[in-house]
């Protein structure tokens, strides 16, 4: 089984200063991550995914994640966060080849200017 | 290039009501999957389809039904509607390949 634990369910940052958003994962088989981003009234798009090798993982954006099996983290960052970053965003795990994702509560990122 | 089509976008309800929200992808992905999205909880796995005609239970699936009689289509049911079941509802589907689920736009339920 997996799950997914977002530190923080609301995250306020300044226009041009570092996004962290952390997300820990529990699995019971090497897991594939993911970080989806929602905008309002809209569904989720794939912002970046990890599955296999290197861990440092680029998406759409701007935005990275690094997975760390050590501490079983896969948290993601942006340098210099925009206004258009203001949106919820969701860490999810699989176990791979059941496809079924299991997502974290969300974190609500606010951009202020 | 439509890919995944939901209807209703909204839909008001009544408790008792029996309620179908609609899924429709123009892909022919084999895997397609139901969500439901509440604060606090992300988005639960409600069922999902492997293919046509193969259904299968995700986290929370008691109070729904669904089918897939067609590989585009795969209609989600609330037999009896409950206002525990106000909620965002997301359709999936996952393109073999690419390890990744793409979603719909949602549908808004409310149950008074």
């Amino acid at each position: 089984a997996q799950s997914v634990t977002q530190l923080g369910s609301h995250v306020s940052v300044s226009e041009g200063a570092l996004v962290l958003l952390r997300c820990n994962y529990s699995s019971s088989v090497p897991p594939y991550l993911f970080w989806y981003v929602q905008y309002p009234n809209q569904g989720l798009q794939l912002l970046l995914k990890y599955t296999t090798g290197a861990t440092l993982v680029k998406g759409i954006n701007g935005f990275e994640a690094e997975f760390k099996k050590s501490e079983t983290s896969f948290h993601l960052t942006k340098p210099s966060a925009h206004m258009s970053d203001a949106a919820e965003y969701f860490c999810a795990v699989s176990g791979g080849n059941d496809y079924k994702l299991s997502f974290g509560a969300g974190t609500t990122v606010t951009v202020r200017a | 290039d439509a890919g995944i089509t939901q209807s209703p976008r909204y839909k008001i309800t009544e408790t008792g009501r029996q309620v179908t929200l609609m899924c429709h992808q123009t892909w022919s992905h084999s895997y397609m999957f139901w969500y439901r999205q509440d604060l606090g909880h992300g988005l639960r796995l409600i069922y999902y389809s492997a293919a046509a005609d193969i259904t299968d239970k995700g986290e929370v699936p008691d109070g729904y039904v669904v089918s897939r009689s067609k590989t585009e289509n795969f209609p989600l049911t609330l037999e009896s509607a409950t206002r525990s079941q106000t909620s965002v509802y997301f359709c999936a589907t996952y393109r073999g390949g690419t390890d990744t689920q793409y979603f719909g736009p949602g549908t808004r339920l409310t149950v008074l």
